[in-house]
């Protein structure tokens, strides 16, 4: 069964710290996302990634193929970062080549 | 900076009734998705549309579940007869290919009395 596993499922922090959030999958994949979920539910997307790593301001995001696993790093944490992130993945091998799987969400609140 | 918009935001309805839940994704996209999240769970995928056709679905998204594009901008999901246990926030996505990244839409939550 294709599956996605995200750790820590709840994580507080204070403001200016590094962060990691992990995600983990069971078969090979063709893409990863990062998303964001904010309080009142909308979905962000901050990254797609196949390979590698990405980075867009204080946020960055890596892959490896090989261990199957991907992280989020966010530096310099903030309050406005506390939200819901979610990895989603999409599975070649399935047949489903476009529809994405997702993680549980890691629940994130970064104390002032 | 283009995005998905749907609407309406909240929907409420009455158990057995009808409800259509609209989309527009961005202009220049051509797959399009509806996915739900269940309170408290995870996002769940339900559909996937392309060239006016059904490309996927799972197995959550049964006979009462329809979509469609009636138009060059709208991408609508219908409920034929809703149940409880269909409320759920309902999001709307689209991709320029199917290996695209996902834009995802604000989200219509539904609420089934």
């Amino acid at each position: 069964k294709n599956e996605v596993e995200q750790s820590p499922q709840n994580l507080t922090a204070q403001e200016g710290e590094f962060i990691t959030i992990n995600c983990s999958y069971s078969v090979g994949i063709s893409a990863l996302h990062w998303l964001q979920q904010h309080p009142g539910g909308g979905i962000v997307s901050l990254f797609m990634l196949s390979s590698g790593k990405k980075k867009h301001g204080r946020l960055i995001a890596t892959i490896n193929i090989q261990e199957k696993h991907s992280s989020l790093h966010i530096t310099a944490s903030h309050p406005r970062d506390s939200a819901v992130y979610i990895c989603a993945v999409r599975f070649p091998l399935s047949g489903s080549a476009r529809q994405l799987t997702f993680g549980s969400g890691t629940q994130l609140t970064v104390l002032p | 900076e283009p995005e998905v918009t749907q609407t309406p935001s909240h929907q409420v309805t009455q158990m057995g009734q009808e409800v259509i839940l609209r989309c527009v994704p961005i202009s220049n996209h051509l797959y399009f998705y509806w996915y739900r999240q269940i309170l408290g769970q995870k996002v769940e995928f339900l559909v996937s549309f392309y060239n006016n056709e059904i490309s996927e679905k799972s197995e959550i998204f049964d006979d009462q579940f329809s979509v469609e594009r009636p138009d060059g901008s709208n991408f609508t999901l219908k409920i034929r007869s809703t149940k409880l246990e269909d409320s759920a926030m309902y999001f709307c996505a689209s991709s320029g290919s199917s290996y695209n990244e996902q834009f995802f839409g604000p989200g219509t939550r539904l609420t089934v009395l």
